[in-house]
């Protein structure tokens, strides 16, 4: 089945310790997105990729970076996590960015835990 | 700016009971409006969508219709099952998605 693959399920770091987490997708989408997401809150955008073209909401924290090397995978880099970084991440893919009628996939998320 | 409005949670309901969740929204153009559900430790999946004025989204026995007048998208399930208790997102969709702050739904037996 086509599907959107997050690794690590759940992450571990310490305060300050760089982590990259992982994102994966077989449904050929130009579109993948990363969300962080806290206890009992919406999901908050932090980026997207179109294709190749990165794109960083006005509010994303410089300490978040993403990497899109092919059309399959994307990945989130934080450079010096801290206490509040701590949340649920996930990723999600759409077909086109600007079609208002296109759904977004998501994956299952990666739980990161900062001590 | 766009935004969307849902109910508090949780909501608490016995098994077989009727189930709604108000959601409204605000927006300049004509978003598309989704429903999206998130089961524990899990990410989020799409429940239903509907894409113009007076669509009715239906799945797994869920249902919304999409009220340009009243600017509402609720969401509606006649016999609630202990397995739909999640966490339910409401959501538009103008270039972005603007999400709920989510309600929570717990299915008592």
């Amino acid at each position: 089945d086509a599907m959107v693959i997050q690794n690590p399920r759940y992450q571990v770091t310490q305060f300050g310790k760089p982590v990259t987490l992982s994102c994966s997708q077989t449904l050929n989408h130009n579109v993948m997105y990363w969300y962080q997401q806290k206890s009992s809150q919406a999901p908050k955008l932090l980026f997207h990729y179109y294709d190749k073209d990165f794109n960083n909401e006005a509010d994303t924290p410089d300490n978040f970076q993403s990497r899109r090397p092919n059309t399959s995978f994307c990945f989130l880099d934080i450079r010096s996590p801290g206490l509040g970084d701590a949340a649920m991440y996930l990723c999600a893919t759409s077909m086109s960015f600007w079609s208002g009628v296109d759904e977004q996939f998501f994956g299952p998320g990666t739980r990161l835990t900062v001590l | 700016g766009n935004s969307v409005t849902q109910m508090e949670g949780p909501v608490t309901l016995s098994e077989e009971a009727f189930l709604t969740i108000n959601c409204t929204y605000t927006a300049t153009g004509y978003p598309s409006l989704f429903w999206y559900v998130q089961y524990p430790g899990e990410g989020l999946q799409l429940l239903l969508k509907a894409t113009k004025a007076d669509d009715k989204g239906s799945n797994k026995g869920f249902e919304a219709t999409y009220r340009k007048e009243t600017t509402s998208f609720h969401l509606e399930k006649g016999s609630v099952q202990v397995s739909d208790s999640a966490v339910y997102f409401c959501a538009l969709r103008d270039d972005k998605i603007i999400f709920g702050k989510g309600t929570r739904l717990h299915i008592l037996p």
